[in-house]
């Protein structure tokens, strides 16, 4: 398994812009996570789904953050419109149910709202 | 919120030397796990301890857990350059029967390893 796949890897965008950030977790983890991570507020959790239905989104920041998961391999986190303060790194992560490995982060999207 | 707080925020040693990382949390846990984040990349899963484990090792590391303290230390023997990178703790709270909740991390301590 080629691990966790997100997309892009870098995204500048104007202010008032739509972002929408990718992920494609690892086959047979039901569980998928979108994390934000800052130098002023670490590692947050933004919502998390199981089996594609989200369990949890209280993490999420506003109205202007959305995600959805329609399918086992494809997950999308949206930020309409964008703002300068969402500047961050994006992560997705996935684990399997019993969570005993812990969790596969991707790589990252590192997102510049200008 | 924060639930893992680490100690120190940075560690600087030479090669060779073991470096410990201290953690701390707030809450009951199912578990907790501890992640390592080279530069620029994603994190890395390194150990897991559960909440009736006291001792963990895995090749170099060795995890420690006090949940009457509520804290956790991560000892890496014979530190590499390598090993040069940000680590975080993060918590697996216990507030359900099962399954995932969301691990919470902490702000992570940056060690640098000298050669």
């Amino acid at each position: 398994d080629a691990g966790v796949i997100q997309s892009p890897r870098h995204e500048v965008t104007e202010m008032g812009q739509e972002v929408t950030l990718r992920c494609k977790p690892i086959s047979g983890h039901d569980y998928l996570f979108w994390y934000r991570q800052t130098m002023m507020r670490g590692l947050e959790l933004l919502i998390y789904f199981n089996n594609n239905v989200p369990i949890d989104d209280s993490g999420m920041p506003e109205d202007r953050f959305s995600a959805k998961m329609p399918n086992a391999s494809f997950s999308t986190l949206k930020i309409q419109p964008s703002e300068p303060r969402d500047s961050a790194v994006y992560f997705c992560a996935s684990s399997m149910t019993t969570g005993s490995d812990g969790y596969t982060f991707g790589s990252g999207t590192r997102l510049t709202v200008v | 919120s924060q639930q893992g707080e680490e100690d120190p925020q940075a560690l600087s040693i030479q090669e060779g030397e073991n470096a410990t990382m201290n953690c701390s949390y707030k809450t009951s846990i199912n578990n907790l796990q501890w992640y390592r984040q080279n530069s620029g990349r994603g994190l890395v899963h390194l150990i897991l301890i559960r909440s009736n484990e006291r001792e963990k090792h895995s090749g170099r590391l060795r995890v420690t857990l006090d949940t009457s303290k509520k804290s956790s230390s991560l000892l890496i023997t014979a530190s590499r350059a390598a090993d040069t990178a940000s680590y975080f703790c993060a918590t697996d709270g216990d507030y359900s029967g099962g399954g995932a909740d969301g691990l919470t991390f902490g702000k992570g301590t940056h060690l640098i390893i000298q050669p």
